[in-house]
């Protein structure tokens, strides 16, 4: 069982929807969460990061962070067809959180 | 700040060759990350540097691979006896310190014939 699973998709939201993207991790030490999103072809840019239970929001995007249930989520609203990407979700792992352990990622497709 | 940079971005290599990739942290980060990723899948932990120290390394990096930081800025993977299965984007991320957002450079794109 991977540590952090995320369901791979393909979302597909229509332009100027809510786009909600789920992650759930095993590891309960765990302590920070963080949301990438990758171009294809290009390298994981990060977006959200979140350390507490609860809502963190930045502009469109709001991260929420449930600890007693393992789960993480990204809501994107007012989805735009350049939101198209992968999302990948990662979790601080190891000793003193040294090294991310990542998901294998949600497509999501924004349909103009 | 002008970002993780890695060198080469792409190489194309015989296997039974040996292969070196350079990165170049964000300058004020004392952290350094290697990961390894697969077409569809999420980035794989290999090893991290604090300042020139490595001090984590995955089950993943065998015997053919070793990476160094001598001087606590730029690091350097080499992969010796390149396999069929080495063929990966290969990702440099530095970050301030354990915890902290990781920032990941364009990475390294190796194919092996």
């Amino acid at each position: 069982q991977k540590e952090v699973e995320q369901n791979s998709g393909p979302l597909s939201v229509p332009e100027g929807a809510i786009a909600s993207l789920n992650c759930t991790y095993s590891d309960r030490g765990s302590q920070s969460f963080f949301w990438y999103r990758q171009y294809s072809g290009k390298s994981p840019e990060l977006i959200m990061s979140i350390y507490s239970n609860g809502d963190k929001e930045d502009g469109r995007f709001t991260a929420q962070l449930n600890k007693a249930s393992q789960y993480v989520s990204l809501l994107i609203r007012d989805s735009q067809p350049s939101d198209s990407a992968t999302y990948l979700c990662a979790g601080a792992t190891g000793s003193a959180g040294n090294m991310l352990t990542f998901g294998g990622g949600t497509r999501l497709m924004v349909k103009p | 700040d002008t970002g993780v940079s890695q060198d080469p971005r792409h190489k194309i290599t015989k296997r039974g060759q040996n292969v070196t990739f350079r990165c170049d942290p964000i300058s004020e980060h004392n952290r350094l990350y290697w990961y390894r990723q697969t077409l569809g899948q999420g980035p794989e932990f290999l090893t991290y540097f604090q300042n020139e120290a490595q001090l984590e390394k995955s089950r993943l990096l065998s015997d053919r691979f070793s990476a160094e930081r001598p001087k606590g800025s730029f690091s350097t993977l080499e992969i010796q006896r390149t396999e069929q299965g080495d063929s990966a984007m290969y990702l440099c991320a530095s970050s301030l310190q354990g915890e902290q957002p990781q920032h990941f450079g364009d990475g390294t794109r190796l194919s092996i014939l």
